[in-house]
């Protein structure tokens, strides 16, 4: 069973919308992640968050911002959506412990399409 | 900077074949390792997990042992099924407690 929920799962949009991609999370987890998976399968991350009010940008630029307002609220937003944006996005979510051994709790992802 | 560097795909394989998929790494210090896998149309799950030197994880028939002489953490499994068919990627975190990702092995197990 899922405990971080993404939505929309699928989203077809025209060029120059706005869109926000949301995502929850039930587990109190501080950390979380959102990742573009492109299609050759490999991840990218491109915002992260230690906890409310904390956002970092990640490896790979992204015209996407992030806002953490609360800890299980985590929504990414595309002002203006390109063709370029088609992607599906990941958002997971970890315990920030002083180990790292803590694994990522990933959602089903929202596979984005850019017309 | 880190580094994460799997075999590449597709692997094809007739179900109860044997399964090894490679991995090694870089990165300084001493980092925990990890392999997630990815079934068709879902997010990534943790698979297993080791944290030192020779640690072996394991989980649902597969295995890898941490092995930091040869910076590697191979994933092998005995005898695959069809409902093993997935992407799996290896990880690796570190004291930043950021992780790094190889770039995924599509596995295809047919009956």
């Amino acid at each position: 069973e899922a405990d971080i929920y993404q939505t929309p799962r699928y989203l077809v949009i025209g060029t120059g919308k706005k869109i926000t991609l949301e995502c929850s999370q039930t587990m109190g987890h501080d950390k979380m992640y959102w990742y573009q998976q492109d299609p050759g399968m490999e991840l990218h991350l491109i915002h992260y968050s230690y906890g409310v009010n904390s956002t970092e940008k990640g490896d790979l630029s992204s015209e996407s911002t992030v806002s953490r307002i609360r800890t299980e609220h985590f929504p990414l937003t595309l002002e203006s959506a390109r063709p370029s944006h088609t992607s599906q996005y990941l958002c997971a979510s970890s315990e920030y412990s002083g180990n790292y051994n803590s694994p990522l709790h990933f959602g089903n992802g929202t596979r984005l399409t850019v017309t | 900077g880190n580094s994460v560097t799997q075999m590449e795909g597709p692997v094809t394989l007739s179900e109860e074949a044997f399964l090894t998929i490679n991995c090694t790494y870089t990165a300084t210090g001493y980092p925990s390792l990890f392999w997630y896998v990815q079934y068709p149309g879902e997010g990534l799950q943790l698979l297993l997990k080791a944290t030192k030197a020779d640690d072996k994880g394991s989980n649902k028939g597969f295995e890898a042992t941490y092995r930091k002489e040869t910076t590697s953490f191979h994933l092998e499994k005995g005898s695959v099924q069809v409902s093993d068919s997935a992407v799996y990627f290896c990880a690796l975190s570190d004291s930043a407690r950021q992780l790094t990702f190889g770039s995924g092995t599509q596995l295809t197990v047919l009956p």
